[in-house]
């Protein structure tokens, strides 16, 4: 079956980055498009952006243009996003999700941005 | 783009029926028979119940069904019960690469 693990938690200060992988397993990573999804505390679900692996480039929201990347490492099935300039508004549970079909997410990795 | 324009809550008693709505453009919902609604529970990672517009996964009780119409999609619930009370997103393709969802909709099972 399909399975997505994510990185572990992460505890940064305000202008830093941070980066989250996703190791994809069960199906052909580099055929489906792998999307990034941002949950604020309290909040919606916000597509961050997406990559098809095979095709290696990736698409942003407008809103995150600039300040996201994401990529992919298809000899592991790992996608990668990540996240520069953090602020405060940047807490949040970042999930990575296939959202074709079966519509599989990894567990969600929290971000807490904190001087 | 902004999000697919859901209302942000709902409410209803057990074992009544109840239809969340789901807004978007012709870009998106309106273009691609590519609509799925996930159920998300506090603390939960999002799960899916309906995808394709209409197709149920595997595991997934026949009181979910959606629907669309034109640039708006539906979710239905029916006989609803006290674990169905969660937040439902809708999800839409818009695009090579590209996904856009909807605010979320708060669902009490009064």
């Amino acid at each position: 079956q399909v399975q997505l693990v994510q990185s572990g938690a992460e505890v940064k200060k305000p202008g830093s980055s941070v980066k989250v992988s996703c190791k994809a397993s069960g199906y052909s990573f580099r055929s489906y498009t792998i999307s990034w999804v941002r949950q604020a505390p309290g909040q919606g679900l916000e597509w961050m952006g997406g990559i098809v692996p095979i095709l290696g480039t990736a698409k942003y929201s407008q809103i995150f243009q600039g300040r996201i990347t994401i990529t992919a490492e298809k000899s592991t099935s790992t996608a990668y996003m990540e996240v520069s300039s953090l602020t405060s508004e940047d807490t949040a549970v970042y999930y990575c999700a296939k959202l074709s079909g079966s519509g599989d997410w990894g567990q969600g990795t929290l971000v807490t941005v904190s001087s | 783009q902004s999000a697919l324009t859901q209302p942000a809550s709902v409410s209803e008693s057990p074992g009544q029926s109840i239809t969340i709505s789901c807004t978007g453009t012709s870009s998106d919902v309106g273009s691609y028979n590519l609509v799925s609604w996930y159920q998300q529970h506090p603390g939960k990672a999002p799960k899916l119940i309906i995808y394709d517009v209409n197709r149920r996964p595997s595991g997934i009780a026949d009181r979910f069904s959606g629907s669309k119409s034109g640039n708006t999609a539906s979710l239905t619930i029916s006989g609803l019960q006290a674990e169905d009370e969660a937040d439902y997103y809708c999800c839409s393709y818009a695009g090579p690469t590209t996904y856009i969802f909807g605010g979320g909709t708060k669902l009490t099972v009064l």
